[in-house]
């Protein structure tokens, strides 16, 4: 899989909203943007994916640049829930047959303020 | 919404004891897969399963660490004989498809402490 940069923290004030930016510059045409999070003492949870488009889901959205080197997950309005580490995953598809699997890095640390 | 259920919690266990870490995945998913977190760092892959054999291991799943599906419902792991940096979250996940057009479903872990 790609790698991806993300910043090692950000903060927020609650009901904000928060953009988390994810930079990946080498990914390849086929490669889907996954979007994770994981809350304190709990499992990675998905939030949202995309390829090219922009999407949007119950929890957030996702926009893509055009050249799809870089993505942005856009959470609305920050709860205190919503405090976690955020993942931004590439991944290419799995083609033959084969499994690929889910790599984590280090994410970014997002603190939500009353 | 459908969940990943893990048991135990918590489970502590001697150096050289055997452990095993139970899941059970989301009913329809056919694909499953055991990750590990050491605390305060990056959350890892171990192994990927389907169809009642591994499809993907990681370098840390050594001959130490095996999976089995026993039944139509269990997923474990279990680690013959665990050291004492064996001490990690587990956490199980499952999905429908592999393919990068579907998300993963983890569990809420196992913490497993060696002493």
């Amino acid at each position: 899989d790609a790698k991806t940069t993300q910043p090692n923290s950000m903060e927020s004030n609650e009901e904000e909203p928060v953009h988390l930016p994810c930079n990946h510059s080498t990914i390849s045409g086929t490669d889907y943007i996954h979007w994770y999070r994981q809350l304190p003492s709990q499992g990675p949870e998905y939030v949202i994916h995309g390829l090219t488009s922009n999407v949007n889901n119950r929890m957030a959205s996702l926009a893509i640049a055009e050249d799809r080197k870089s993505s942005t997950l856009i959470l609305h309005r920050a709860t205190l829930r919503d405090a976690a580490v955020y993942y931004c995953i590439l991944r290419a598809p799995n083609y033959g047959g084969s499994q690929g699997n889910l790599i984590f890095g280090k994410g970014t640390k997002l603190s939500v303020k009353p | 919404e459908p969940e990943v259920t893990q048991t135990p919690s918590h489970q502590v266990t001697q150096m050289g004891q055997e452990v095993i870490l139970r899941c059970v995945p989301i009913s329809n998913h056919l694909y499953f897969y055991w990750y590990r977190q050491i605390l305060g760092q990056k959350v890892e892959f171990l192994v990927s399963f389907y169809n009642n054999e591994i499809s993907e291991k990681s370098e840390i799943f050594d001959d130490q660490f095996s999976v089995e599906r026993p039944d139509g419902s269990n997923f474990t792991l279990k680690i013959r004989s665990t050291k004492l940096e064996d001490s990690a979250m587990y956490f199980c996940a499952s999905s429908d498809l592999p393919t990068a057009s579907y998300g993963y479903t983890f569990g809420s872990g196992t913490r497993l402490t060696v002493v």
